[in-house]
């Protein structure tokens, strides 16, 4: 089975700090792709950023970047430059290029304090 | 481009109904997959459609169902409602199965 776990239910980080969120995953695939969403308190699911498994080059988009290291399955998500708007719940997914399922962590609620 | 809608937006539901709920992907995509999200549970996947097929399905009775139509709009029904049912529930599509997933705003459904 495909799992994936965000052992952080909370974070907080001062505005214009940097933060990190953990993700672990399981999976027996050797082909499949790994998001960061992103739910603010509106409820709208925003894709932050995508990595596919066969590239070892960490994806980046503006602010946030990945550290992808395959072999430990895990998935972090760090956010430089912290802004208010950053402040929302993250989910770390899993979509296995077999199944086409997105199977989704638990999620990190994240604060930024101003 | 227009992005994913999904009417209606709340719902209040009382136990043994059912109910519909609708998506509109974001067009040109072919896929749409359905997602329950709740505070015990988190998010988990209901299912998949593709050009008017179920391709992919979750671990949910048979209480709920689905469809697709020929312009890729997908409904989702719930019979039988339970107060467990009462849920956010998502809707996202995506070009192909393999590319990442824009979701709608979702359905808040309230089973009392």
């Amino acid at each position: 089975a495909q799992t994936v776990t965000q052992s952080q239910p909370e974070m907080s980080v001062q505005e214009a700090e940097t933060v990190t969120l953990s993700c672990t995953y399981d999976t027996s695939e050797s082909d499949y792709y790994l998001f960061w969403y992103k739910q603010p308190p509106s409820r709208q699911m925003i894709l932050v950023i995508r990595q596919e498994a066969y590239k070892q080059q960490n994806a980046t988009e503006n602010r946030f970047s990945v550290n992808f290291q395959k072999a430990a399955k895990s998935f972090s998500l760090k956010i430089s430059d912290s802004q208010l708007g950053d402040a929302a719940m993250y989910f770390c997914a899993l979509l296995s290029s077999n199944t086409g399922k997105l199977i989704f962590g638990q999620g990190t609620t994240l604060q930024v304090k101003p | 481009k227009a992005g994913v809608t999904q009417t209606p937006r709340y719902l209040i539901k009382t136990r043994g109904q059912q109910v519909t709920l609708s998506c509109s992907p974001i067009s040109g995509h072919r896929s749409v997959s359905w997602y329950q999200q709740t505070p015990g549970q988190g998010l988990q996947f209901l299912f998949e459609y593709f050009s008017e097929t179920q391709r992919n399905k979750g671990n949910f009775p048979g209480r709920f169902s689905g469809r697709q139509f020929s312009n890729s709009r997908s409904e989702m029904n719930v019979s039988t409602l339970e107060l467990g049912d009462s849920a956010l529930y998502l809707c996202a599509s995506t070009q192909s199965s393999y590319n990442e997933q824009f979701f709608g705003p979702g359905t808040r459904l309230t089973v009392l």
